[in-house]
């Protein structure tokens, strides 16, 4: 189906393990975004993508990590998970220029 | 200071009221401008976009953008219950997007 996907769509994992949250659209979007959101936080960014194989830090981006091989997918990793991380993360795409972005279902993450 | 200010209310409005949700943003070189509604438990919806100083209606919604004062407004009019929900100011200073906190808006039968 066409659209913007992520899974898994809930997660737990232990404190100092590795985990990626994936992402996949299929409107062949030029930028891609990974945020986070925390009560009382809002909507923060993490990473985006202007392009493949080019990222850049958001707002929020220790602790993580991003690539962009491919134009379609935008994996998120947390290289060694804290109870901080525990969150809900969302992924979103738009057009060249920062038009209209859309959303994915989001990921409900917890560190434990 | 945040890039994108909003209060976080919540905003609590009769039914058939009109809603007025405000945001200051800091970046004088920021472009684009939309308002996001999020329901409980799902992802933001892009509910308005406008990128140029004026009024921008669209139904019962109007985004008003003020560009010098760095002011960005969505009004909705003959708000109903289901109109409840967080509204989320989003700015592209550069090639981002970035998200205020959200405003809570509660309608009332």
């Amino acid at each position: 189906d066409a659209g913007i996907t992520q899974s898994p769509r809930y997660k737990i994992t232990e404190t100092g393990r590795q985990v990626t949250l994936m992402c996949h659209q299929t409107w062949s979007h030029s930028y891609m975004f990974w945020y986070r959101q925390d009560l009382g936080h809002g909507l923060r960014l993490i990473y985006y993508s202007a392009a493949a194989d080019i990222t850049d830090k958001g707002e929020v981006p220790d602790g993580y990590v991003v690539s962009r091989s491919k134009t379609e997918n935008f994996p998120l990793t947390l290289e060694s998970a804290t109870r901080s991380q525990t969150s809900v993360y969302f992924c979103a795409s738009c057009r060249q220029g920062v038009t209209e972005a859309f959303f994915g279902q989001g990921t409900r993450l917890t560190v434990v | 200071q945040k890039e994108v200010e909003q209060n976080s209310g919540p905003l609590s409005v009769p039914e058939g009221a009109i809603a007025s949700l405000n945001c200051t943003y800091s970046d004088r070189g920021s472009q684009s401008f939309f308002w996001y509604r999020q329901y409980s438990g799902k992802s933001p919806e892009l509910i308005m976009s406008i990128y140029s100083n004026g009024d921008k209606e669209d139904g019962r919604f109007t985004a008003q953008l003020n560009k010098a004062s760095q002011y960005v407004s969505l009004l909705i009019r003959d708000s109903q219950p289901s109109d409840s929900a967080t509204y989320l100011c989003a700015v592209t200073p550069t090639d981002k997007l970035i998200f205020g906190t959200g405003t809570r808006l509660q309608v009332f039968p």
